[in-house]
């Protein structure tokens, strides 16, 4: 069974400041890998899929990178709308998220 | 464009059975897609519970398989799950999602229900 590890569990950040955001597979998952973003009393959305495509309607502030273990989402400059917790995804597991919150 | 909703009981008695529905509109659930139910305790993360392919075909998540089934009706458009034997630990909001197949042949949620909020209490 795959392990994701997110790291930092919190990441607090000024608007228009980057966030870098990792996520640590316990054994190779190619590029296969998701990010998602939840909003307090809302689904989760899918942000990324195959490790570095940004789904419809993301906007380009969102990148995602890595393959193999080690994945980093990147939000370039935050918004105002960007504050929320942040999951990556292989298939069947999620990793246990990343808050990203306001400083 | 496909949306879903999810229906069933907000409260549910210990040793019960949980029992919800996914209803698909916008969208044939006969599509090449897989269908997943995933809930989040309060205050946790996202659990992945199971999905389904139109087919009949199930993958259950192995810590709750003994307990959970998922089918689906074609002629409703929807998908169903069920959890038996529910304790308090199974509280939680419960999403059903579109498991889209990626250009790498891969599959993602890019479309999830609002949620449910099921409590296990008597």
């Amino acid at each position: 069974e795959i392990v994701l590890t997110q790291s930092p569990a919190t990441l607090s950040l000024s608007p228009g400041e980057r966030a870098t955001l990792s996520c640590r597979a316990s054994q190779s998952v190619s590029s296969y890998l998701a990010w998602y973003q939840q909003k307090p009393g809302q689904a989760p959305r899918l942000l990324i899929y195959d490790a570095s495509n940004r789904a419809t309607g993301i906007p380009a502030r969102f990148s995602g990178s890595g393959s193999g273990t080690d994945f980093t989402l990147t939000i370039s400059s935050l918004e105002p709308e960007d504050f929320a917790v942040y999951y990556c995804q292989q298939r069947r597991t999620f990793g246990q998220g990343t808050k990203v919150e306001i400083k | 464009q496909v949306q879903l909703q999810e229906s069933g009981p907000g409260l549910v008695k210990p040793s019960g059975t949980l029992s919800l529905t996914c209803a698909v509109s916008g969208g044939s659930i006969s599509s090449s897609n897989w269908w997943s139910w995933v809930r989040q305790p309060p205050g946790k993360g996202l659990e992945w519970i199971g999905e389904i392919y139109h087919s009949g075909s199930t993958n259950y998540n192995p810590s709750l398989k003994s307990r959970v089934t998922i089918s689906v009706d074609k002629s409703k458009n929807q998908f169903s799950l069920k959890l038996s034997s529910v304790t308090a630990a199974d509280t939680a909001v419960y999403y059903c999602a579109r498991d889209l197949e990626s250009e790498s042949y891969y599959y993602y949620m890019d479309v999830w229900g609002k949620g449910t909020t099921v409590t296990v209490s008597s």
